[in-house]
């Protein structure tokens, strides 16, 4: 079983639509918990980061699950520019590493 | 936020040679570093924790003599891709951690063709 695990996708949706990606890990000393955002071809950045009592950025919010082990990602309202791969990433307790899930690929159409 | 340079950007090289890639923190200092590597469709696998003025430790399955890994400053990590096949041809990136924020920050990537 994989550290951390996302549906792949591609999510098809409309403009304006409401989608929702969830991510798995199996590490219950994960610590701290990320999603980012990677266009084709380009370097991970930093969407946002996930805290226990859930956390909301404008369009995008964010959940924890601790008992069950996911997070999530809500995109409200959702535009042609959010189409990108969603990538959720976890660290362990003492440590810098992050791994990452395989990403969930979002494309929005008119 | 913080800036992380990668050079070269892209690079193609014969089987057998050498390939070098610097990472560099612009405006912090990094005493951890990490490479990773992205085949297509296929999601960021760390290579390797970059540490300053001592040895990278390398994740499970990564050969070190092969991926050599040196972090002599505070600024700058190298990755050298020794006697490259056509099967290390990937998109590899690093990240830089800044401990003020505990953020990790990534450099542009830099793609790697083994003919």
């Amino acid at each position: 079983r994989k550290e951390v695990e996302q549906d792949p996708g591609p999510f098809n949706v409309p403009e304006g639509a409401t989608v929702a990606f969830n991510c798995t890990y199996s590490n219950s000393a994960s610590q701290s918990f990320f999603w980012y955002r990677q266009d084709c071809r380009k370097e991970p950045k930093l969407l946002m980061s996930v805290y226990s009592s859930g956390n909301e950025d404008g369009r995008f919010t964010a959940q924890l699950n601790r008992a069950s082990q996911y997070i999530s990602l809500l995109i409200r309202d959702s535009k042609l520019s959010d189409s990108a791969t969603y990538l959720c990433a976890v660290n362990y307790e003492d440590t810098d590493k992050l791994i990452f899930g395989t990403g969930t690929r979002l494309q929005v159409f008119p | 936020g913080a800036v992380v340079s990668q050079h070269p950007s892209w690079v193609i090289c014969k089987s057998g040679t050498s390939v070098k890639i610097e990472c560099r923190s612009l405006d912090f200092q990094a005493t951890t570093m990490f490479w990773y590597r992205q085949f297509p469709k296929q999601s960021l696998m760390l290579m390797a924790t970059s540490n300053e003025g001592s040895k990278a430790t390398y994740e499970q399955g990564v050969e070190k003599d092969k991926f050599l890994i040196n972090h002599a400053s505070l600024t700058l990590s190298t990755l050298t891709v020794t006697s490259a096949h056509p099967e290390d041809s990937s998109f590899y990136i690093c990240s830089a951690l800044d401990r003020r924020s505990y953020e990790q920050y990534f450099g542009p990537g830099t793609r790697l063709t083994v003919t």
